[in-house]
């Protein structure tokens, strides 16, 4: 089965340009997680969504950062404009609710989509 | 609230060493625990989990995690390291209320090095 596909894995740009991450989830999966990993903060929850419905953004650092999720297969994280300190690695992660007693909705990272602004 | 507090944030171990990760937890209810492990320029994936019954948990490449309520941690080992063990090691606590993954919190993060 394929994995979560994250799309670009690396990504430089200029400061001000606008950028584009983009994600398909495991096919089946209800959860779609946005994490933005950096050295001086960790790994960072930006924002996650339920059945394509954003649920949570309160990670989402300012108004230059949006997600979509247009349709349970794809799901894209933008910056505008971007700023250096935007530098990390973004992960999407998917996750299924099976509805089982001991669910415990273990989280399928991508490989992570690399970003350098400059 | 939750949280996972990860006592080190970099391990190093001779080849064939025992590996020992320090992860002690909050929560107000019964926890669900794991460890997730990242290879350089890759995502993180699951090592192992603990949700209920026994609290000595085995995970993948010879790993394993024991569940000690009274001392609220959750400390990965492995008897013997190998090279292939470098990695950054996560642990992350989710509350056992919720079926899904949005409550899950990571910890800091420990990076293992393997000295030859």
């Amino acid at each position: 089965d394929a994995g979560v596909i994250q799309s670009p894995r690396h990504e430089v740009t200029e400061m001000g340009q606008e950028v584009t991450l983009r994600c398909k989830p495991i096919s089946g999966h209800d959860y779609l997680f946005w994490y933005r990993q950096t050295m001086m903060r960790g790994l960072e929850l930006l924002i996650y969504f339920n059945n394509n419905v954003p649920i949570d953004d309160s990670g989402m650092p300012e108004d230059r950062f949006s997600a979509k999720m247009p349709n349970a297969s794809f799901s894209t994280l933008k910056i505008q404009p971007s700023e250096p300190r935007d530098s990390a690695v973004y992960f999407c992660a998917s996750s299924a609710t099976s509805g089982r007693a001991l669910d415990t909705g273990e989280l399928f990272f991508g490989e992570g989509s690399r970003l350098t602004v400059l | 609230a939750q949280s996972v507090t990860q006592l080190g944030s970099h391990v190093s171990v001779s080849e064939g060493a025992l590996v020992l990760l320090r992860c002690n937890y909050s929560s107000s209810v019964p926890p669900y625990l794991f460890w997730y492990v990242q290879y350089p320029n890759q995502g993180l994936q699951l090592l192992l989990k603990y949700t209920t019954g026994a609290t000595l948990v085995k995970g993948i490449n010879g790993f394993e995690a024991e569940f000690k309520k009274s001392e609220t941690s959750f400390h990965l080992t492995k008897p013997s390291a190998h090279m292939s063990d470098a990695a950054e090691y996560f642990c992350a606590v989710s509350d056992s209320r919720y079926s899904s993954a949005s409550k899950i919190i990571f910890g800091s993060g420990t990076r293992l090095s393997i000295r030859p």
